[in-house]
């Protein structure tokens, strides 16, 4: 069955720099997430999106952006990067018209700020 | 604020035992729980849920057990293989925009076993 793909896997950015995460969702899947993992943390939420809306918003920084397009995929945009940004990226959709909000997760990124 | 947190951090089992994996939460109009294992460098994989109209809940080889008085849930898992080594987190789904969800995580729970 088709999963959640997420590009790229490995990202390595210096300080300061941009940096512009990609999400596929499970095909007709209608919502996105974005959580961010840090070194022997718990996945955070950051932002989620619902039919190209955002539906709700969590601990993102203001340097941090979203959106999701006509096709589904969604775009996380970061920029100033920082040290700390450096986590695991992942990215999980879900399909409220199945009946059982489950969230089903893409591999992540893992991005690294020199 | 509210959390979902898990008593240990680490269990190590002997294959074929049975494993147990604790979790209490601290939201008690928290009303769908679910259980996901993530093995290193990939992302958690889904593996059982349950709501709170319910105390138990069986899978393959795994339950999930819900006992809302004290706000706890855990999941055994049987005759527990290699394979079962990973990281386990349970986590709360809240409502949120409207009828999305998003996750609340707990700690998760190292998981290995020894052949």
């Amino acid at each position: 069955a088709a999963g959640v793909i997420q590009s790229p896997r490995h990202l390595i950015k210096e300080k300061r720099e941009t940096a512009t995460l990609k999400c596929y969702p499970i095909p007709r899947h209608d919502t996105v997430y974005w959580y961010q993992q840090g070194p022997g943390q718990d996945p955070q939420f950051l932002i989620s999106f619902y039919e190209k809306m955002q539906s709700d918003k969590g601990s993102i920084p203001d340097r941090f952006s979203a959106q999701q397009f006509s096709d589904y995929h969604s775009e996380l945009n970061m920029s100033s990067l920082e040290l700390g940004d450096s986590a695991l990226y992942f990215c999980a959709s879900s399909s409220p018209g199945e009946g059982r909000d489950t969230q089903y997760f893409g591999p992540g990124t893992r991005l690294t700020v020199l | 604020g509210e959390s979902v947190g898990l008593h240990l951090p680490t269990l190590s089992v002997q294959e074929g035992d049975n494993s147990i994996i604790n979790c209490a939460y601290s939201n008690s109009a928290s009303d769908y729980f679910i259980w996901y294992k993530q093995e290193s460098g990939k992302g958690p994989q889904f593996i059982i849920d349950i709501r709170s109209n319910m105390d138990k809940r069986q899978g393959q080889r795994v339950t999930v057990l819900l006992n809302k008085t004290v706000k706890h849930l855990s999941l055994q898992i049987a005759a527990t293989q290699p394979g079962d080594s990973a990281v386990y987190f349970c986590a709360e789904n809240m409502i949120s925009g409207g009828s999305n969800y998003k996750l609340t995580f707990g700690k998760g729970t190292l998981l290995t076993v020894n052949p």
